[in-house]
């Protein structure tokens, strides 16, 4: 089991809004970042500080935080944002906590 | 550009132990800390321990206390994780991950380590 709850699954048509969130007491009181996993590849940092973008990653990848809840949403969702999404509770001093994960299926 | 360059795949036999590397290039090596990160077939990550070089000091994930040694060779810009006691239940990717301070901002790109009798 994982200390942070995501959905199993979330399906959305092309071009509409997809969000996926994470829940967990470990998110009280700290930054989530999510990270995008396709089929046979590394995680890629997406998110951090709950809504910041690194840069490369496109603008419509965005989120929030509130209380023991993070949010990710994707906008105008495309058939190359389907991958597995991660979201982790950050703080450098403490054991890192992971989701189980999320797969985004655009349908 | 930062890259982690893990090394290849093993295959182990259950009860013994493994050790894989990962270099740093691209990037200020000893000012940022290392983790790796597990996932076994069609799960999840999983956290297991990370070290900050400049220092030394380690910390790792509870349920592989013990079994789990964390390294960092300055020099050669590298990091090692030595995982004992190998289980079927270790069959998974490994990955090293570079902490920014923010996230885990670079990740290696993994290396499978199947346990099998």
């Amino acid at each position: 089991s994982y200390d942070l709850t995501q959905p199993p699954s979330v399906s959305v048509a092309p071009g509409q809004t997809a969000t996926i969130t994470c829940s967990g007491d470990k998110l009280r009181n700290k930054y989530a970042c999510w990270y995008q996993q396709k089929p046979g590849q590394s995680p890629v940092l997406i998110l951090y500080q709950d809504k910041k973008r690194p840069s490369g990653i496109s603008e419509r990848f965005s989120g929030s935080g509130s209380g023991n809840t993070a949010t990710l949403t994707i906008s105008e969702t495309q058939a190359m944002d389907e991958a597995d999404y991660y979201c982790q509770a950050w703080d450098s001093n403490a054991p890192w906590v992971f989701g189980g994960g999320t797969k985004l299926t655009v349908l | 550009q930062v890259q982690l360059v893990q090394s290849g795949a093993e295959v182990k036999k259950p009860g013994s132990s493994v050790k894989v590397s990962c270099t740093a290039s691209g990037g200020t090596f000893i000012t940022y800390s290392f983790s790796w990160v597990r996932q076994a077939p069609g799960q999840g990550l999983e956290w297991m321990g990370g070290i900050i070089p400049i220092f030394g000091t380690t910390s790792n994930g509870q349920i592989f206390r013990g079994r789990v040694t964390i390294t960092a060779d300055k020099p050669s810009n590298t990091v090692y994780l030595e995982l004992n006691n190998l289980r079927s239940e270790d069959t998974a990717v490994y990955y090293c991950v570079r902490d920014n301070g923010e996230g885990a901002d670079y990740w290696g790109q993994g290396t499978l380590v199947t346990v099998s009798s």
